[in-house]
C-alpha cells in the first residue's frame, strides 16, 4: 500500500533528551516535509525537502534538524527537544514539489516534553 | 506577509443546508491553493485543488483573484462532511506552503 509512514506515534520525553521522528514513504516521491500541528495555530512547515541531500527551512525551523540522505527517509531530529515543542508533528510527501502535485500525510506523532 | 486566513474556527450547519467554509489569502505572487479534509481518526488527506477545478465529494471551491478567496462550498450538507478543514497556499517562488488555522464543521443531524 502506498503510504506514508511514521515512527513512533507517541512520544513522551524529558527536555534536553535528544530524539529522533522517522518518516519513510513508498512512493518514490521527491518532496518531503515535516510540519507540527497547535490548537488555534494550525499546521506549520517546518523544514521541506526537494530531494535527496536538498533541505530548506519552513516556517518554524528553530530547535529542529532534518537530514535526506535518502530519497524514502525524512528524519526530523530535536537535538535538545523544550516544552514548546510539545505537539502533535506530521510528516508528507508529493510526487514532485507542491505545485500541482497533493500532499500526501503520515498518521501523525503526538510529542510531549517535560 | 503571506498569510491565509479561515475566520471561522467551527461552523456547524444542518444536514441538508448549504455549506461555505471562507478561505482568504494574502500573497503578491501567482499563488496555488488547496483544501485538505482530516476527517476523524484518518490522515490528512487532499480534498481539491484549484487547478484542478473539480467537484470532490460534492464540494466545489473557485479561486476569486479579485478578492483574494478560495471559498469552499458544497449545496446540501451531509453528516459524513463533519470534519476538520485546512486551506493551503503554495507559493510560486519556491515549495513552501502555508496553512489556514482550519475549521472544524459539524454538520447537525
Amino acid at each position: 500500500e502506498a503510504q506514508v509512514t511514521q515512527n513512533p506515534r507517541y512520544l513522551i520525553t524529558v527536555t534536553g533528551k535528544k530524539l529522533t521522528v522517522t518518516c519513510s514513504q513508498n512512493m518514490n516521491h521527491e518532496y518531503m516535509s515535516w510540519y507540527r500541528q497547535d490548537p488555534g495555530l494550525g499546521l506549520r512547515q517546518i523544514y521541506y525537502s526537494m530531494n535527496v541531500e536538498v533541505t530548506d527551512k519552513g516556517d518554524v525551523p528553530e530547535g529542529y534538524k532534518v537530514s535526506r540522505k535518502e530519497k524514502r527517509n525524512f528524519p526530523l531530529i530535536l537535538e535538545s527537544p523544550s516544552p514548546n515543542q510539545t505537539s502533535l508533528y506530521f510528516c508528507a510527501s508529493s510526487k514532485q514539489g507542491l505545485r500541482g502535485s497533493p500532499l500526501h500525510f503520515g498518521n501523525g506523532t503526538r510529542l510531549t516534553v517535560t | 506577509a503571506q498569510r491565509v486566513t479561515q475566520p471561522e474556527k467551527l461552523l456547524s450547519v444542518f444536514k441538508g443546508a448549504p455549506v461555505e467554509l471562507k478561505c482568504n489569502y494574502s500573497y503578491s505572487g501567482s499563488p496555488e491553493l488547496f483544501w485538505y479534509v482530516q476527517y476523524s481518526r484518518q490522515r490528512l488527506q487532499l480534498l481539491l485543488r484549484h487547478i484542478s477545478r473539480e467537484s470532490i465529494k460534492g464540494f466545489t471551491a473557485d479561486l476569486n483573484k479579485g478578492e483574494t478567496s478560495f471559498h469552499l462550498k458544497k449545496p446540501f450538507a451531509q453528516e459524513e462532511d463533519s470534519a476538520m478543514y485546512y486551506c493551503a497556499l503554495v507559493m510560486n517562488r519556491d515549495d513552501k506552503i502555508i496553512f489556514g488555522k482550519g475549521t472544524r464543521l459539524h454538520i447537525l443531524p
